[in-house]
């Protein structure tokens, strides 16, 4: 069965230092990627995609991911964190065609020190 | 910027009660879902619908749900006899198409907080 794995559950870095969320998923044939992001009291606002082509594919924000097929992997990656960037963000695999069905991982928790 | 809306953004409710949540997706829009988040835990996916019919269902979407786009605006998710466990946040979302292209993009709203007493 398809699935996505965030292993850091909660992650604390310094405002200005860079950050890696990292993001496993488990899916027979390429799937489509995703990374969104929660604020708290807000709705999932999509970062960026991966569907094809170039692997490092560039979201907003400042923020880019990686696809490591080899690897099953899709970290989300910033180079200078900003305080507004605390929030939480789900990577997300999609199942493709015509259904739209994402499948999220359980969430990793960023919050940013001054 | 077109934007997802959902109402009511916080609902409570005693057990066995009736609820519905509403959702006004994107105008040029064909594609909707709900999902659901409870506390602490993995965003679900629920249902989609598309041109006036489920697409595909999980199996949380049992018989106590049900989905309908009542006016050509509106998407609303309606829960017949609620459970403490349908305690959650419900997020609605769309998709618009290209053809028969699917983008990939969910626009989601803010949500509707359910707790149910």
């Amino acid at each position: 069965a398809q699935s996505v794995t965030q292993p850091d559950i909660h992650i604390t870095v310094s405002e200005g230092a860079s950050l890696e969320l990292r993001c496993n998923y488990s899916y027979g044939a390429t799937p489509y990627l995703f990374w969104y992001v929660q604020s708290p009291g807000q709705g999932l606002q999509l970062l960026l995609k991966y569907f094809s082509g170039d692997t490092l594919v560039q979201g907003i924000k400042g923020f880019e991911a990686e696809f490591k097929r080899s690897q099953s992997s899709f970290n989300l990656r910033k180079p200078s964190v900003h305080w507004s960037d605390a929030a939480e963000y789900f990577c997300a695999v999609g199942l493709g065609g015509s259904q739209g069905n994402l499948i999220f991982g359980k969430g990793t928790k960023l919050s940013v020190k001054p | 910027e077109p934007e997802v809306t959902q109402t009511p953004s916080h609902q409570v409710t005693q057990m066995g009660q009736e609820v519905i949540l509403r959702c006004v997706p994107i105008s040029n829009h064909l594609y909707f879902y709900w999902y659901r988040q409870i506390l602490g835990q993995k965003v679900e996916f629920l249902v989609s619908f598309y041109n006036n019919e489920i697409s595909e269902k999980s199996e949380i979407f049992d018989d106590q749900f049900s989905v309908e786009r009542p006016d050509g605006s509106n998407f609303t998710l309606k829960i017949r006899s609620t459970k403490l466990e349908d305690s959650a946040m419900y997020f609605c979302a769309s998709s618009e198409t290209s053809g028969n292209t699917y983008t990939g993009e969910l626009f989601f709203g803010e949500g509707s907080r359910l707790t149910v007493l």
